[in-house]
């Protein structure tokens, strides 16, 4: 049974840049199965997805954070990871990562496996 | 981008209740919605794909149905469980996005 595991340094203050790690266990990151994805949720509020990576270092993100957002990949730790630039207030978020079963032309994409969360808190 | 709406944004039931919820989309996105439960400072968890395909281990009493804009959730014999925030979402085309969810209370 796959599962995913976020980790971070804590609080961030503005300006700075949030970085998160997801680290899976009971399955690859290599594998050409799966996109590997973060989701956010501002506390109170609803979901946002942020973007995806794949095997072989294709990245897909959403538009409104496309500027600011990297997703990497470290296929020999079997782990993802996020960076967020110039944060403000507006990013302090529970933080998801997540995997998607790539079955696109029959099933589309749907978040199969969780990690627990992780809040971010973005304050000086 | 593709908006979700979901309605209602909240509903009280009781356990034994049919409840049914829905999620419209700006635009077609063909059977590409997927719903989740979410419970109070829990990951969500993936209950229906493909607008109506039951995820493995989720119990048959939920249900999904539509295609094109119009989708709905079905829960048929509310249990104590089930009581949470539910979220519908497309992957028609990218940004992939969220209903805002629908809070299923007790009466």
């Amino acid at each position: 049974q796959v599962q995913l595991q976020e980790s971070g340094p804590g609080p961030v203050k503005p300006s700075e840049t949030l970085s998160l790690t997801c680290i899976v266990s009971g399955g690859s990151v290599s594998s050409r199965s799966y996109y590997w994805s973060w989701i956010r949720q501002p506390p109170g509020k609803g979901l946002e997805w942020i973007g995806y990576i794949f095997y072989s270092g294709t990245t897909s993100y959403n538009p409104s954070l496309k500027s600011r957002v990297t997703i990497s990949m470290d296929t020999s730790k079997n782990q993802f990871s996020l960076n967020v630039i110039s944060v403000t207030a507006a990013d302090t978020a529970v933080y998801y990562c997540a995997r998607v079963p790539v079955v696109a032309v029959l099933y589309g994409y749907f978040f199969d496996h969780w990690g627990q969360g992780t809040l971010v808190t973005v304050s000086s | 981008d593709i908006q979700m709406t979901q309605s209602p944004s909240s509903l009280s039931a009781s356990v034994g209740d049919r409840v049914t919820i829905t999620c419209r989309a700006s635009q077609s996105i063909s059977t590409y919605l997927n719903w989740y439960q979410q419970k109070p400072g829990k990951a969500p968890k993936l209950l229906i794909y493909a607008a109506s395909s039951l995820q493995s281990g989720v119990p048959s009493r939920f249900s999904g149905s539509g295609s094109g804009t119009d989708f709905t959730l079905t829960i048929s014999g509310l249990q104590p469980e089930d009581f949470a925030a539910y979220y519908c979402q497309q992957s028609y085309s990218i940004p992939w996005t969220f209903g805002q969810g629908t809070r299923v209370e007790i009466k």
